[in-house]
């Protein structure tokens, strides 16, 4: 059974610049859920989109979007990056979101902005 | 606002030794995560406690939960060097939308030497 896939593993980007993380969640799960984590923070919540919809958002700024497909996969974007965007960004898909069984979490993308 | 606190955040212990880690919360929660995570990895999932009084155990882990106190416990038995991680809780929390987000503890460092 493959696990929660996130794509890609490292990115550099500049100061300014956009960019898109890629999550697809197990196979049947519908929910996913982004995390940001770094060392001064830890880890916070972003974002949970179910069935093409949020339902659930942490306290980040609009720079920080998300979308979900039909096919449950989901996609975070980060717009005009800080360096303070620096982080390991984590997805985790569960059946529901409101989930008995936990949350199953992606390996991670390392965004570093330079 | 939910906030989740481990202590302690850093913790030395010898092998074969008995200790516990703390996790309390702020407001009503009956969704307790525990998580475990490696250097550079993701989180692997260890225990979801989900009822006062629920206990689970897993190897050398032993996890429960007391709603009342809002108060989780780690303990590990005679540890052993493969458990060096770092631990994190965390407390899921329903939102008007009906998904959790999830609120983490800093986590507690955790170095078994021989």
């Amino acid at each position: 059974k493959a696990g929660v896939t996130q794509t890609p593993r490292y990115l550099i980007k500049t100061r300014g610049q956009q960019v898109t993380l890629s999550c697809s969640p197990i196979s049947g799960h519908r929910s996913v859920s982004w995390y940001q984590q770094t060392p001064g923070q830890g880890l916070q919540f972003l974002f949970e989109y179910f069935s093409e919809t949020q339902r659930n958002k942490g306290n980040f700024p609009g720079r920080f979007s998300g979308r979900q497909f039909s096919n449950s996969r989901s996609e975070m974007n980060v717009s005009t990056l800080e360096l303070g965007d620096s982080a390991l960004y984590l997805c985790a898909s569960s059946f529901t979101g409101t989930t008995n069984y936990g949350y199953t979490f992606g390996s991670g993308t390392r965004l570093t902005v330079v | 606002e939910l906030k989740v606190e481990q202590n302690p955040l850093f913790l030395s212990m010898q092998e074969g030794k008995n200790y516990t880690i703390y996790c309390n919360y702020s407001t009503t929660s009956d969704r307790l995560y525990w998580y475990r995570q490696d250097p550079g990895k993701s989180l692997e999932s260890l225990f979801v406690l989900l009822s006062n009084g629920a206990v689970k155990q897993e190897g050398r882990l032993m996890a429960s939960l007391d709603t009342k106190a809002r108060l989780s416990t780690l303990h590990i038995t005679a540890a052993v060097h493969d458990l060096s991680a770092t631990y994190f809780c965390a407390v899921g929390s329903y939102s008007g939308g009906g998904a959790d987000g999830l609120t983490f503890g800093k986590g507690t460092h955790l170095i078994i030497q021989p």
